[in-house]
């Protein structure tokens, strides 16, 4: 069973309309979470991250997330498109009950911004 | 990214050649990782290290070997290059096992195997 699962490849919006990319994963324990997003041709950068502490998590670019534990999910959303968030989206959790002591990363969301 | 350079930043290669691929960082973060990009499958971990000369396998570890002789180079080797191994690989350092803080991503290096 796929650890991570980012339920849409793609997600397409118009400027200035909500955005929810949806992130589930699977975990026998409270990981931690992140968000990462990658405009083309570039490097990852972190958007947000959930470690335990408040389940709403504001990030970068006006960016937040939830940590639900009783649905396993951790959604993004921002208010707002803006034509700047057009990118790919990566969901990314600790899974150290794999044994491995790395991030386990998301298939990825394509945004598309609209205008 | 500013501490961690990967280089070269682009590659093409011949089916069956050696490749290495390096990952330099002046954080001095103890942990490094490789991972390659492909669509539809994010970024999967090929091999991590942990300290010098402490390094383990990821997913996608089958054709790569790794070395770390010092803190801050993190080599990824392909003793054979073949096409699957086409990919785009980034190199990754967190000061601790990055459940903290996540990772900083160096600018990736495109290799071609032709």
């Amino acid at each position: 069973a796929q650890s991570v699962t980012q339920l849409d490849s793609h997600v397409s919006v118009s400027e200035g309309t909500p955005v929810l990319l949806r992130c589930n994963y699977s975990s026998s324990y409270s990981p931690s979470l992140f968000w990462y997003v990658q405009h083309p041709n570039k490097g990852l950068q972190l958007l947000l991250k959930y470690t335990s502490a408040a389940t709403l998590v504001k990030g970068i670019n006006g960016f937040e997330a939830e940590f639900k534990k009783s649905e396993t999910s951790f959604h993004l959303t921002k208010p707002s498109a803006h034509m700047s968030d057009a990118a790919e989206y990566f969901c990314v959790v600790s899974l150290f009950d794999t044994g491995r002591r790395a991030l386990t990363f998301g298939s990825g969301t394509r945004l598309q911004v609209q205008p | 990214d500013a501490g961690i350079t990967q280089s070269p930043r682009h590659k093409v290669t011949e089916t069956g050649t050696p490749v290495t691929l390096r990952c330099h960082q002046t954080e001095n973060h103890r942990y490094m990782y490789w991972y390659r990009q492909d669509p539809g499958h994010g970024l999967r971990l090929i091999h991590y290290s942990y300290g010098v000369k402490d390094t383990d396998k990821g997913e996608v570890s089958d054709g790569y070997s790794v070395s770390r002789s010092k803190t801050e180079d993190f080599l990824l080797t392909l003793e054979s290059a073949t096409s699957s191994q086409t990919s785009v690989y980034f190199c990754a350092i967190s000061e601790g096992t990055g459940t903290v803080d996540g990772y900083t991503f160096g600018s990736g290096t495109r290799l071609t195997v032709v």
